[in-house]
């Protein structure tokens, strides 16, 4: 069965503290690993789309990476603004339609 | 910058009751999604749509769930009667194609957030 956990499920740095959010998925022929931000009552939005192993795709302050079982999203001296849900994903076996883990729920401190 | 529309953004009703939500997805995508997140949990799949055509709908409760995609474009997902674990947000995605080898970037509106009390 396809499955995606994440970890931490909360995390609470204070600004400028480095940190990373780990993703671990269960499927075979993987087509794409998606992270997403959401904020509180708004819709997920799109950060990054990884498809092989050893792919890394930066924006800004964040960073992700990809492995056969694992991705990372690496935040480097995050700022309040970086406070949020940060959601993975990847399409599930046969269709499109994305598997999401529970989140990472992540705080930044000033 | 084209967004996914939806409406209405909230809506509360008393269990029993019918309700319907619409998504208008980007221009030009083809693929159009359905997802449910309950608080604290990673949206689920509901529905998904190639044009007007359902190819998955696999996880949705079809006792009282519908969703129609008439003319390929935009959408409406129905819930009759509507029950108290529906309680949840209602999230629309779309996304350009349909791939074959890898999956196109879904593009999410703000969603409808339904109470039933």
């Amino acid at each position: 069965e396809d499955q995606v956990t994440q970890s931490p499920e909360a995390l609470r740095l204070q600004e400028g503290e480095s940190s990373s959010l780990n993703c671990s998925y269960t499927v075979s022929g993987l087509r794409g690993l998606f992270w997403y931000r959401q904020d509180p009552g708004k819709g997920p939005e799109f950060l990054f789309t990884l498809y092989s192993a050893g792919e890394e795709k930066e924006k800004e302050r964040l960073k992700a990476t990809l492995t056969k079982k694992e991705s990372f999203l690496h935040i480097t001296a995050p700022k309040p603004e970086d406070s949020a849900t940060y959601l993975c994903a990847h399409p599930r076996g046969g269709a499109d339609g994305l598997t999401f883990g529970k989140g990472t729920h992540l705080i930044i401190q000033p | 910058e084209a967004e996914v529309a939806q409406s209405p953004r909230y809506k509360i009703t008393e269990k029993s009751q019918a309700v319907a939500f619409w998504c208008d997805p980007i221009s030009g995508h083809a693929t159009l999604y359905w997802y449910r997140q309950i608080l604290g949990q990673g949206p689920e799949l509901l529905v998904q749509f190639q044009d007007e055509s359902v190819v998955d709908d696999s996880q949705l409760p079809k006792d009282r769930f519908s969703a129609e995609r008439l003319k390929g474009v935009d959408s409406t997902l129905k819930i009759q009667p509507a029950e108290l674990g529906d309680s949840a947000m209602y999230l629309c995605a779309s996304s350009l194609v349909r791939g074959k080898t890898s999956t196109d970037t879904q593009y999410f509106g703000p969603g409808t957030r339904l109470t039933v009390l």
